[in-house]
């Protein structure tokens, strides 16, 4: 059974540019959730998609951007890079159960270096 | 305000002893899911525990234990006899009913057991 897959493994990128991330959930998982992960930080959420469909955004800028793809797989942007993006971006999928809290699983994350 | 408080930012302890990491959550939800994460160096999180608020059992699986109060709003952590491969950073997070799978996470506990 196939866990969370995310690609790439690391990332190294100038300011200005901009990045694609991708993850793959969970076999039988529906719902994608974006986190970011400062050094010695707890994760913070971006955003989650279900139904190829935002359903929920965290506090995070438009330069954020996130997309779903009819397999559940899915993608973060971000534009216009700053150092302050260098992070840990983990990737959860999970079943949305109709109303109820569903359990996150994570994948490995893309270490994203902004220099 | 901080939903999820995790104040012990670093523990050390020998192999063999006991540990609690501490998790307190503030929340005004009468619904809402509280977790357990660790993570390893390699970066991803795994998932440990999920418990919702409606449940107060303490419960115990193999060497871990949890310890959950909502007198007092925390979900403390236990690992018993630990080992040198319980050496992680642990997340407790909070799920409110509200808010549908946003998950609000601690900024961790890094468990450091020496053999």
């Amino acid at each position: 059974d196939a866990g969370v897959t995310q690609s790439p493994t690391h990332l190294i990128k100038t300011r200005g540019q901009q990045v694609t991330l991708r993850c793959s959930p969970k076999s039988g998982h529906d719902t994608v959730s974006w986190y970011q992960q400062a050094l010695g930080q707890g994760p913070q959420f971006i955003f989650q998609y279900y139904e190829e469909e935002e359903r929920q955004r965290g506090n995070f800028p438009d330069r954020f951007s996130g997309h779903q793809f009819p397999n559940y797989s899915s993608e973060l942007n971000v534009n216009a890079l700053l150092l302050g993006d260098s992070a840990l971006y983990l990737c959860a999928s999970s079943l949305s159960t109709g109303g109820a809290i569903d359990t996150q699983y994570f994948g490995p994350g893309t270490r994203l270096t902004v220099l | 305000a901080q939903k999820v408080t995790q104040a012990q930012t670093e523990i050390s302890v020998v192999e063999k002893e006991d540990v609690t990491l501490d998790c307190v959550y503030e929340t005004r939800d009468t619904t809402y899911y509280l977790f357990w994460y660790k993570q390893p160096p390699s970066g991803e999180l795994v998932f440990l525990i999920r418990r919702n608020s409606f449940d107060e059992q303490n419960e115990i699986s193999g060497r871990y234990s949890w310890n959950f109060q909502k007198s007092t709003s925390s979900f403390n952590f236990t690992i018993t006899a630990s080992q040198v491969v319980d050496s992680a950073v642990y997340f407790c997070a909070l799920s409110e009913a509200g808010d549908f799978n946003k998950f609000y996470f601690g900024s961790g506990t890094k468990l450091n057991v020496k053999p």
